[in-house]
């Protein structure tokens, strides 16, 4: 079975501080995923990787920061918290081609104070 | 910016009924279409996956793609309190970014 975990269940963290989420997935999956998810206007791409050191933007990268040095491991990086991202981050992982189907970790809840 | 729209719902339907769900986006040279669900608190999981226009059925699920019309639905035959839940459609081009709606809540009533 494929598995994408995500480190960090729940954080809570003060504005202004730097916040890293970081994901590992285990089945040497080309694409990685970042993406929150709000009441009423469901999963929004943050950014995706499709390659070590590639990235590329998604929807809404403003205020976030990406990272992938190695193949498994994607790390979402908030440089300076805010209130308005608090939310649910949801880390995804995926084989090439773009048929395949994208796997979640169980989720990052986040709390911005 | 590439859009995927669902009707939010609440969609309520009676067990045994069938659960119709509709989606359609906006990128014409989106190649690859899925239904996820996802319970409360839960991340979403993989109902179906569609590539070709027509339908395609598993089970009690039937994923129907109209790419002329940019349209993806799904339909849930005998539906059970079980399938309560929130129904997001993905939309995925080549370039295999992954877009998902807003999702649509669904319940299923004794």
């Amino acid at each position: 079975d494929v598995k994408v975990t995500q480190s960090s269940r729940y954080l809570v963290k003060r504005t202004g501080e730097k916040v890293f989420l970081e994901c590992v997935q285990d089945m040497d999956h080309e694409n990685m995923f970042w993406y929150r998810q709000d009441p009423g206007l469901g999963l929004r791409l943050i950014y995706f990787s499709y390659d070590v050191k590639m990235k590329e933007k998604g929807d809404i990268p403003e205020g976030y920061s990406v990272s992938r040095e190695k193949k498994e491991r994607f790390s979402l990086i908030l440089e300076s918290a805010s209130t308005n991202q608090t939310s649910m981050y949801l880390c995804a992982s995926s084989s090439q081609p773009s048929k395949n189907t994208i796997y979640f970790g169980e989720g990052s809840w986040l709390t911005v104070v | 910016q590439k859009e995927v729209e669902q009707n939010s719902g609440p969609l309520s339907v009676p067990e045994g009924a069938i659960a119709s769900l509709n989606c359609t986006y906006s990128d014409r040279v989106s190649q690859s279409f899925f239904w996820y669900r996802q319970y409360s608190g839960k991340s979403p999981e993989l109902i179906m996956s569609i590539y070709s226009n027509g339908d395609k059925e598993d089970g009690r699920f039937t994923a129907q793609l109209n790419k002329a019309s940019q349209y993806v639905s799904l339909l849930i035959r005998d539906s059970q309190p079980s399938d309560s839940a929130t129904y997001l459609c993905a939309v995925r081009s080549n370039n295999n970014d992954m877009r998902f709606g807003a999702g649509t809540r669904l319940t299923v009533k004794p």
